[in-house]
């Protein structure tokens, strides 16, 4: 067990839905990452937060968002879902957010799009 | 680039032997780089890290080495056990923009 927790753990829906994936870093970590695994891509790195601000951006479309709360826990909102979106979105932390330090994975979210 | 799952190069060791599992990255700007172990229905967990200025660091039995002129890091597991069947991803972390991209992923059988 990371310490990281992600909810839900499943979630299916359908086609041009929204939906807010939740996670919840390591006690103490101020820096959160999103990913994005899929059969067709990998492992993609969406978006890094660090104490609420947004320190880095990777492949993340128009149509997905992100934020980091006060209380340091992240959403990622997924919205016009496409059945392409389908795939495990992974949320990490670490203490600093700097490259140096161990990014600790959570469990996951398994997106389906019908 | 290849695909996760199904598409996998797949390496197949036996238990007791060393395994070698091999990435090249392209981006000249990466300065961290990280190897991670990915159990079936799990996420992806951290193994070893190595930084630019350096060409090997040692773990508990894993080895990384990086070669920065030709762009290629290795990850060598010393005994492979079978509790070290999993897939295996390189990433790199990019000095400028801080962005991760991630190698395609090996998957390590480990024969008993």
């Amino acid at each position: 067990d990371s310490g990281v927790t992600q909810t839900p753990k499943h979630l299916i829906t359908a086609t041009g839905q929204r939906v807010t994936l939740r996670c919840s870093p390591r006690s103490g970590d101020l820096s959160v990452y999103w990913y994005q695994q899929s059969l067709d891509q990998g492992l993609q790195f969406l978006i890094q937060y660090y104490n609420g601000e947004e320190r880095a951006k990777g492949n993340i479309l128009e149509r997905f968002s992100a934020q980091q709360f006060p209380d340091l826990h992240s959403e990622l909102n997924l919205s016009s879902l496409e059945l392409g979106d389908s795939a495990l979105y992974f949320c990490a932390s670490s203490t600093l957010g700097t490259s140096q330090e161990t990014q600790y994975f959570g469990p996951g979210t398994r997106l389906l799009v019908l | 680039g290849e695909s996760v799952g199904l598409h996998l190069p797949t390496l197949s060791v036996q238990e007791g032997d060393n395994s070698i599992i091999n990435c090249a990255y392209s981006n000249s700007a990466s300065d961290y780089f990280i190897w991670y172990k990915q159990e079936s229905g799990k996420g992806p967990q951290f193994i070893i890290d190595i930084r630019s200025n350096m060409d090997k660091r040692q773990g508990q039995r894993v080895t990384v080495l990086l070669n920065k002129t030709v762009k290629h890091l290795s990850l060598q597991i010393a005994a492979t056990q079978p509790g070290d069947s999993a897939v295996y991803f390189c990433a790199e972390r990019d000095s400028g923009t801080y962005k991760y991209i991630f190698g395609t992923g090996t998957r390590l059988k480990v024969l008993a």
